[in-house]
């Protein structure tokens, strides 16, 4: 049981470039999300799924977009990478909406962007 | 609008004393506030959770909280700090209208020294 798993762990993109950040758990978790960490600014949430098939903005949705695949595996493109980008990136599931639902996080993808 | 203000973005504590890490939080509804930490180059596990159900809440690795409602807080502590506790620690309350979204504090590190 692997938990949040979350893939790359580190990338440097020039501005200007895309990618994808992936993320996987196996919990059978229903909801899945986005934070983007920055130092002093405590987490912040990018977009979230409440469930297979729905997506919707956080706070933070600006030059991002996500895909649900499917239950297990919820991406985040950055189309065009921008300096402000740099961050580093959590995704974490939970079993539902319930506002007292535990999330449990992944490990983290650190970007740079030049 | 709901917010997490944590007191202190660092902390400072010897070995076998008490550990105290502020949390105060604004919110018009009855909140459920949670503890996270986060270790050193992982993501973020959760240490306890404030339910509504008991305003004292014990978590994991000897830690607690008390919520108060006259004074909007849930400080975190532990009798007595050990090496291994030194992380970063975030308060977060969950936003009402359901989708579980947190609001997260900036965050508090903690070092502890021998």
């Amino acid at each position: 049981n692997a938990g949040v798993t979350q893939t790359p762990k580190f990338q440097v993109l020039k501005t200007g470039q895309s990618m994808t950040l992936q993320c996987a758990q196996d919990m059978n978790h229903n909801s899945m999300y986005w934070y983007r960490q920055d130092p002093g600014m405590g987490l912040r949430l990018i977009y979230y799924s409440a469930s297979e098939g729905t997506t919707d903005k956080g706070e933070v949705p600006n030059g991002y977009n996500v895909s649900r695949l499917n239950k297990r595996e919820f991406s985040l493109r950055l189309e065009s990478a921008a300096p402000s980008q740099t961050s580093v990136y959590f995704c974490a599931s939970s079993e539902g909406t319930s506002e007292v639902d535990t999330q449990y996080f992944g490990p983290g993808t650190r970007l740079t962007v030049l | 609008a709901q917010s997490v203000t944590q007191l202190g973005s660092h902390v400072s504590v010897s070995e076998g004393a008490l550990v105290l890490l502020r949390c105060n939080y604004s919110s018009s509804v009855p909140p459920y506030l949670f503890w996270y930490v986060q270790y050193p180059n992982q993501g973020l596990q959760l240490l306890l959770k404030y339910t509504s159900a008991a305003t004292l809440v014990k978590g994991i690795n000897g830690f607690e909280a008390e919520f108060k409602k006259s004074e909007t807080s849930f400080h975190l502590t532990k009798p007595s700090a050990h090496m291994s506790d030194a992380a970063e620690y975030f308060c977060a309350v969950s936003r009402s209208g359901g989708y579980n979204k947190l609001i997260f504090g900036a965050g508090t590190r903690l070092a502890v020294h021998p």
